[in-house]
C-alpha cells in the first residue's frame, strides 16, 4: 500500500511566523501535490511537483512556496503565516499506473495537517 | 478553465433509501475519480472511471461516467449509517504522455449524512 505521511496532524502558529509542512511518500512516486481544503470550496491545488527540484504553481500559490530536494519528500512553506491561511492542508502523491487500456495518475493522500494561524 | 460541480452539496437521508450524487464538469475528460472523506480524516479512493459508459460498483455504491454529457453519478443503494461521509469527485483533464501536466480538479464535495 502507498503510504503518504505528513509531519503534523495539528499545528498552531502565530501571524508572521515561517511555517514548514512536510510530506513524505514511500512509493517512489514522481508527482507530489499540496492542497488546501476549506469548507464549501473543496480541495484547491497550491503547488505540485513532477520531479526532484521541479515545481509548478497550482491555482492558489500566493503566500506559499515549496521545496523538493528528494523524490520522497515535498515541503510546503508559508513564508509569513497569515490568519487567512488557517486551513486543512493535504499532501498527495501519484505515479503513472497502467490500468490495462488506459494510463492513469491516481492520487494517494496523506492524513492532513490542520493549521491554525492566530 | 476546468470547472467541476457537485450536487447536492449537503444530503441528509434515512437508512434504507436510495439516492444519487451528481458530478458535472466543463471540459473533455475520460478520467474521473471518486473519493470518500470521513470527518477529520484524509481522502480515500473509491472509484476510478476511465472511459465513456464506465460503471464501477463496491457494496452499496455504484459510480458511472458519461463523457459525452460530462457527467458522473455516484448512486447509493439502501443507505446505511456507515456511508455517512463527504464524497468528492475529481477530473483529470490532462494527457498522461505530457510530463508534468497531470493534476486533478476537485468538486466542492457532497456531505452525506445517513440517519438511522
Amino acid at each position: 500500500d502507498v503510504k503518504v505521511t505528513q509531519s503534523s496532524r495539528y499545528l498552531v502558529k502565530r501571524t508572521g511566523e515561517k511555517v514548514f509542512l512536510e510530506c513524505v511518500q514511500d512509493m517512489d512516486h514522481e508527482n507530489m501535490f499540496w492542497y488546501r481544503q476549506d469548507p464549501g470550496l473543496g480541495l484547491r491545488l497550491i503547488y505540485f511537483s513532477y520531479d526532484v527540484k521541479m515545481k509548478e504553481k497550482g491555482d492558489i500559490p500566493e503566500g506559499y512556496s515549496v521545496s523538493r530536494e528528494k523524490k520522497e519528500r515535498f515541503s510546503l512553506i508559508l513564508e509569513s503565516a497569515s490568519t487567512n491561511q488557517t486551513s486543512m492542508y493535504l499532501c498527495a502523491s501519484s505515479s503513472l499506473e497502467d490500468r490495462g487500456f488506459l494510463w492513469v495518475y491516481e492520487q494517494y493522500f496523506g492524513p492532513g495537517t490542520r493549521l491554525t494561524v492566530t | 478553465e476546468l470547472k467541476v460541480e457537485q450536487n447536492p452539496l449537503f444530503l441528509s437521508m434515512q437508512e434504507g433509501k436510495n439516492y444519487t450524487i451528481y458530478c458535472n464538469y466543463s471540459t473533455t475528460s475520460d478520467r474521473l475519480y471518486w473519493y470518500r472523506q470521513d470527518p477529520g480524516k484524509s481522502l480515500e479512493s473509491l472509484f476510478v472511471l476511465l472511459s465513456n459508459g464506465a460503471v464501477k460498483q463496491e457494496g452499496r455504491l455504484m459510480a458511472s461516467l458519461d463523457t459525452k454529457a460530462r457527467l458522473s453519478t455516484l448512486h447509493i443503494t439502501a443507505a446505511v449509517h456507515d456511508l455517512s461521509a463527504t464524497y468528492f469527485c475529481a477530473v483529470d483533464p490532462s494527457q498522461p504522455s505530457i510530463q508534468g501536466a497531470q493534476k486533478l480538479v476537485f468538486g466542492q464535495g457532497t456531505r452525506l449524512t445517513i440517519n438511522p
